[in-house]
């Protein structure tokens, strides 16, 4: 099983700064990773896919990096609806595994 | 645009079955998409449980695969999930899900998700 370990756990950010939190997976899952959203009490929601790709509706201030192990996710410019839990998730390999998720919060 | 809407018993006693169902509007069990199901224990991360194809084939988690089974009904537009010889462990917000574009596994279409308290 292939481990995603996300760092920081928690992220304090003011908003309108920038945010980049960071995945890494324990053996290379190529360019197959997503990230998700979840703010309390909701479905997570898919903002990136193949490490880069955004989904669609997905604002431009989100965007994604990396391959092989290492991955980013940054958001430019935090607005208010950013503060959230978020979740890396590897597709590359049976079982598909999620990072442990960093709780984004305002500072 | 595609709604997925779990429903089962919000409380099995240890040892027992756990039966969910997630009814799928908008589009049909039958497309050329993997339908899945994943968990979130309270105040925890996800976990990937299994997912189905509309053939019928199946990829389960090894942790769950021994007591895990997904399957779909066609007629109904639905697939199930059960989970047997449930403990505490198996507390958790289960969810349904559906990849996003055919293309790869990863979800953009989530139910909103029932509570499963697995208690005495």
């Amino acid at each position: 099983e292939i481990v995603m370990t996300q760092s920081p756990a928690t992220l304090s950010v003011s908003p309108g700064e920038r945010a980049t939190l960071s995945c890494r997976a324990s053996q290379s899952v190529v360019s197959n990773l997503a990230w998700y959203q979840q703010k309390p009490g909701q479905a997570p929601r898919l903002l990136i896919y193949g490490a880069s790709t955004r989904a669609t509706g997905i604002p431009a201030r989100f965007s994604g990096s990396g391959s092989g192990t290492e991955f980013t996710l940054t958001i430019s410019s935090l607005q208010s609806e950013d503060f959230a839990v978020y979740y890396c998730q590897q597709y590359n390999n049976w079982p598909y595994t999620f990072g442990q998720g960093t709780k984004l919060e305002i500072k | 645009q595609v709604q997925l809407q779990e429903s089962g018993p919000g409380l099995v006693k240890p040892s027992g079955t756990l039966s969910l169902t997630c009814a799928v509007s908008g589009g049909s069990i039958s497309s050329s998409n993997w339908w899945s199901w994943v968990r979130q224990p309270p105040g925890r991360g996800l976990e990937w449980i299994g997912e189905i194809y509309h053939s019928g084939s199946t990829n389960y988690n090894p942790s769950l695969k021994s007591r895990v089974t997904i399957s779909v009904d066609k007629s109904k537009n639905q697939l199930s999930l059960k989970l047997s010889s449930v403990t505490a462990a198996d507390t958790a917000v289960y969810y349904c899900a559906r990849d996003y574009d055919s293309r790869g596994y990863y979800y953009g279409y989530w139910g909103q998700g029932t509570l499963v308290t697995v208690s005495s």
